[in-house]
């Protein structure tokens, strides 16, 4: 299983712009890249998944580089409620243990 | 659409005593499951898994075992807990389309062990 680094924790304010990155340097081919969201006492919450270059939606955006070795997650203009720990997953998409393993996550607080 | 419920919601259990979390899915067939524990502060540490009925595989060695009765059905059992057991207990389905794949988790169960 490709192994995930991501900084423990982050400060930001409200209406910044956030970037998350995580390190995944020995991602296999047919791995994707998945970021999850978790709120104290809450199961976490899918926010996005790609495979390569840049995917977006209504809430962050992911950029991959060519080599797929790293990838950023983008939360435009943080709110209070953005304050959550969030995790960088690498994974296959097929069934079963391959699928997802959550690391340690990033602590994300937002400040006033 | 489909859910995901746990419960207990909540639980405090004595040292030594018999445990089981039971978790249900709704609105999807032969699911895989999974049951993920997390201490205080800590990230998920899966424990184990299921592709189908009766298929259960462990990730970590410990005094937790899992079963799996039913299609949609996934339950997590022991018959003594540790205080190293205390926790809280997530239960997810994995949803996979030709774009990828996405865990959906239950509400969870926090577990006290005193």
């Amino acid at each position: 299983l490709a192994k995930t680094t991501q900084p423990i924790s982050m400060d930001s304010y409200e209406g910044q712009e956030v970037n998350i990155t995580c390190s995944h340097n020995n991602i296999a081919t047919n791995d994707y890249i998945t970021w999850y969201q978790q709120f104290p006492s809450q199961g976490p919450r899918f926010i996005i998944q790609g495979y390569k270059t840049k995917v977006t939606n209504e809430v962050a955006s992911l950029f991959i580089p060519a080599d797929r070795k790293s990838s950023t997650l983008s939360l435009p203009r943080v709110s209070l409620s953005d304050t959550a720990v969030y995790y960088c997953l690498v994974g296959e998409a097929g069934t079963g243990r391959r699928a997802l393993t959550f690391g340690s996550g990033t602590r994300l607080q937002v400040q006033p | 659409s489909q859910t995901i419920h746990q419960w207990p919601a909540t639980l405090v259990q004595p040292v030594g005593s018999p445990l089981s979390l039971e978790c249900t899915v709704e609105g999807t067939s032969n699911p895989n499951l999974y049951w993920y524990r997390q201490a205080a502060g800590r990230g998920l540490q899966l424990l184990f898994y299921s592709v189908g009925i009766g298929q259960i595989s462990s990730e970590v060695p410990q005094n937790l075992s899992a079963s799996r009765p039913q299609d949609r059905q996934f339950i997590l059992s022991s018959k003594k807990l540790l205080l190293s057991d205390s926790g809280f207990y997530l239960c997810a389905w994995l949803h996979q389309d030709r774009v990828g794949n996405e865990q959906f988790f239950g509400p969870g169960t926090r577990l006290t062990v005193l």
